[in-house]
C-alpha cells in the first residue's frame, strides 16, 4: 500500500488530454513539493515535473503539474501514443523522514 | 555526460548480504545528496534511503532500517549500499538517484542493478 494515492490506470485518445491524480496528506503533499516521473518498460523513471509544476529542460510543455492541499495532478496534453508509460508522483514525507512514491498509473493511449 | 552506473547485483540466498556501488561522472558528485530507489518485478518504485553530499544526514524507508547501511566515497565519485539479511521481497532492479537542486527530486537516475534473493 503507497502512501500516495494514484489510479492504477487511465486511457484517452490520441490528441485528446488526460489527468492522472496523486493524494496524499499534510505530512506529505500537504506540506512539499511533488516530482512526477515517467518510466517505460525495462527502463529508468525520468523527471518530468519538479517542485509541483516545473519542468527540466527538454520536457515538452504538454506536459503539466499542478497541486492543491494533499493532492497534486499531471496533465498530459496532445496525447501521443509515444506518451505510454507508468507515471509516478513523489514527495517527501515528513512524518516517515523519507521520499514516498505514488503506486503508479498506466496510461494508455487508445 | 552526466551518468550514473550501477554494479553488484546478483543472485543471493535469503539470509545472504551483497554490497552494491553506483558510480558517478560527468558532475561533481561530492556537492549532491544522493538516494538509492528500487522497483521489484511488476511494482511501483520504492525510495529506500538518502545520503546527503558530506554524509551527514541519513535515512531510511522502513522496510530497510537496521539492514541496509548507505555509503559514499567523495574521491571516488562513488555511492554504495551494504544490504544484509536479504529477504525475498528484496528482490528488485536497484537505481541510484540524484537532484540538481539537493532537494528529494530526482533528476538523474542510473539504469539499476538487478538483486535477485532466492534459494
Amino acid at each position: 500500500q503507497s502512501v500516495l494515492t494514484q489510479p492504477p490506470s487511465v486511457s484517452a485518445a490520441p490528441g485528446q488530454k488526460v489527468t492522472i491524480s496523486c493524494s496524499g496528506s499534510s505530512s506529505n503533499i500537504g506540506n512539499n513539493y511533488v516530482s512526477w516521473y515517467q518510466q517505460f518498460p525495462g527502463t529508468a523513471p525520468k523527471l518530468l515535473i519538479y517542485d509541483n509544476n516545473k519542468r527540466p529542460s527538454g520536457i515538452p510543455d504538454r506536459f503539466s503539474g499542478s497541486k492543491s492541499g494533499t493532492s497534486a495532478t499531471l496533465g498530459i496534453t496532445g496525447l501521443q501514443t509515444g506518451d505510454e508509460a507508468d507515471y509516478y508522483c513523489g514527495t517527501w514525507d515528513g512524518s516517515l523522514s523519507g521520499v514516498v512514491f505514488g503506486g503508479g498509473t498506466e496510461l494508455t493511449v487508445l | 555526460e552526466v551518468q550514473l552506473v550501477e554494479s553488484g547485483g546478483s543472485l543471493v540466498q535469503p539470509g545472504g548480504s551483497l554490497r552494491l556501488s553506483c558510480v558517478a561522472s560527468g558532475f561533481t558528485f561530492s556537492t549532491y545528496s544522493m538516494n538509492w530507489v528500487r522497483q521489484a518485478p511488476g511494482k511501483g518504485l520504492e525510495w529506500l534511503s538518502y545520503i546527503s553530499s558530506g554524509s551527514s544526514t541519513i535515512y531510511y524507508a522502513g522496510s530497510v532500517k537496521g539492514r541496509f547501511t548507505i555509503s559514499r566515497d567523495n574521491d571516488e565519485n562513488s555511492l554504495y549500499v551494504q544490504m544484509n539479511s536479504l529477504r525475498d521481497d528484496d528482490t528488485a532492479v536497484y537505481h541510484c538517484a540524484f537532484s540538481w537542486r539537493n532537494d528529494y527530486g530526482m533528476d538523474v537516475w542510473g539504469q539499476g542493478t538487478t538483486v535477485t534473493v532466492s534459494s
